[in-house]
């Protein structure tokens, strides 16, 4: 099946930094990509849906200059987290699909951001 | 906007017993996905129920989606210490959004005791 690679799996950061994670589409081509967070025992919150060459759409209560989307070419996008803080600590986790009858999502292993 | 509820919010059973999950969609949906997360792990899918009334087995699991495709359902039949996880039902997004966007329930998370 189709492989995600999301990097880095965990970071641990100040407060005031910011967080770049990266999202790679292996072995197919993603012209969009999608960005949840989740916290735990929690469900999966969209966050943006990327799309590559253009500007990534952000869903409601999201703040995009926050949560920078950057989808450069067809097999990666980033997600940077701007002056984080403690409240900005989750598991944030990448998805993409690789098109045909079936929807079905491909998901990145995930990165845990722990903002101290 | 739409909403997928999923219930119980938690399930523990005794290894052996049977599981079972229940979503439900405030709209109707084209089809219907399932999940799994495993403790720590990424979410993977399972299957997708597209027709009315649809029925499909994979081994020891069994998902229906409802005549209105409104509902859906997923049981486990015997359940086994390598079922623990979170099970997630998915729906498309409403005419128009992207491809590949989903609404995602609460989850299921399931602990099965040896």
């Amino acid at each position: 099946g189709a492989v995600v690679s999301q990097h880095p799996s965990w970071v641990i950061c100040k407060s005031g930094t910011s967080v770049k994670i990266e999202c790679r589409s292996l072995d197919f081509q993603a012209t969009t990509m999608f960005w949840y967070r989740q916290f735990p025992k929690q469900s999966l919150m969209l966050m943006a849906t990327s799309n590559e060459g253009s500007k990534a759409t952000y869903e409601q209560g999201v703040e995009k200059d926050k949560f920078l989307i950057n989808h450069a070419s067809l097999t990666l996008s980033t997600l940077t987290v701007t002056s984080a803080h403690p409240e900005d600590s989750s598991f944030y986790i990448c998805s993409a699909s690789i098109g045909g009858l079936i929807e079905k999502l491909f998901f990145g292993s995930g990165t845990q951001l722990s903002v101290l | 906007g739409q909403q997928v509820m999923q219930i119980p919010q938690y399930q523990h059973v005794q290894e052996g017993e049977d599981f079972t999950t229940y979503c439900n969609s405030s709209t109707t949906l084209s089809n219907i996905q399932w999940y799994k997360q495993r403790p720590g792990g990424h979410p993977v899918f399972l299957i997708q129920l597209v027709k009315s009334g649809e029925v499909k087995k994979q081994k020891r699991l069994t998902f229906q989606f409802g005549e209105a495709k409104k509902n859906s359902s997923l049981h486990i039949t015997a359940t086994q210490t390598t079922d623990v996880g979170t099970y997630f039902c998915a729906g498309p997004g409403t005419a128009g959004t992207s491809y590949g966007k989903l609404t995602f329930g609460q989850g299921t998370i399931l602990t099965v005791h040896p």
